[in-house]
């Protein structure tokens, strides 16, 4: 089964609009931590938020903000007011620890578009 | 300025040639981390180590081999046995705060095979 799930490969976004991006997990690890990238074309990565499981508040970072539904595993990351320079590709990670040694899977990420 | 730095940017492998990828970091981090990107598709954990002189497997660690003499490095070869090694490959290093996690990434390494 599949620990990171993004079920959109590709989205086209109007300027100026909010977009969610979607990311559900599987994990039996009761600490655990996820986490939003994004990769412009340069092939950079560049961390947006985190959420730790036991958080109670939903993570906020100026435009990004992660929707946090525990029960459901999920944490779609939200970003408000689209702007051109949000054109990438979106990753859903999760950080789990598994017999004192720490792992990170990513998930297959989401190409997004804003258009002008 | 504190980071990773991976090098080199650009690196050609020819048939049955071992290569390696540097991966520094002055973060103090303890754990560090090689994934393998191929295009269009997601990050692929190779190796991870949680402390000097130790480091596991991750999910297609086959035909890679890794160290962790130093805390700071992390480098990563690419073997002979690796018949597709064609990708980008990143680096990262990671902290846990008190609230926070963080991981940072190196900007990476394309491999190419001559």
């Amino acid at each position: 089964a599949q620990k990171i799930t993004q079920t959109q490969p590709g989205m086209f976004v109007q300027e100026k609009e909010a977009v969610t991006l979607d990311c559900t997990y599987d994990t039996s690890d009761p600490s655990y931590g996820l986490f939003w990238y994004k990769q412009p074309s340069s092939g950079e990565m560049i961390f947006l938020i985190y959420q730790g499981s036991y958080d109670q508040q939903n993570a906020t970072e100026g435009r990004y903000s992660l929707n946090f539904q525990k029960a459901r595993k999920s944490a779609n990351l939200v970003i408000s007011a689209s702007q051109l320079g949000d054109s990438a590709m979106y990753f859903c990670a999760m950080r789990e620890r598994n017999f004192g040694n720490e792992k990170l899977t990513f998930g297959t990420g989401t190409r997004l578009t804003i258009i002008p | 300025d504190g980071g990773i730095t991976q090098s080199p940017k650009y690196l050609f492998r020819k048939e049955g040639q071992n290569v390696t990828l540097s991966c520094e970091q002055n973060l103090n981090h303890d754990a560090m981390y090689w994934y393998r990107q191929d295009p269009g598709q997601g990050l692929r954990l190779i190796y991870y180590s949680q402390i000097v002189n130790d480091f596991q497997k991750g999910d297609i660690a086959e035909g890679y081999s890794v160290s962790r003499e130093k805390k700071e490095s992390f480098p990563l070869t690419v073997t002979s046995a690796q018949k597709n090694p064609t990708a980008f490959y990143l680096c990262a290093s990671s902290i846990r705060e008190a609230t926070n996690e963080k991981l940072f990434f190196g900007s990476g390494t394309q491999l190419s095979v001559l």
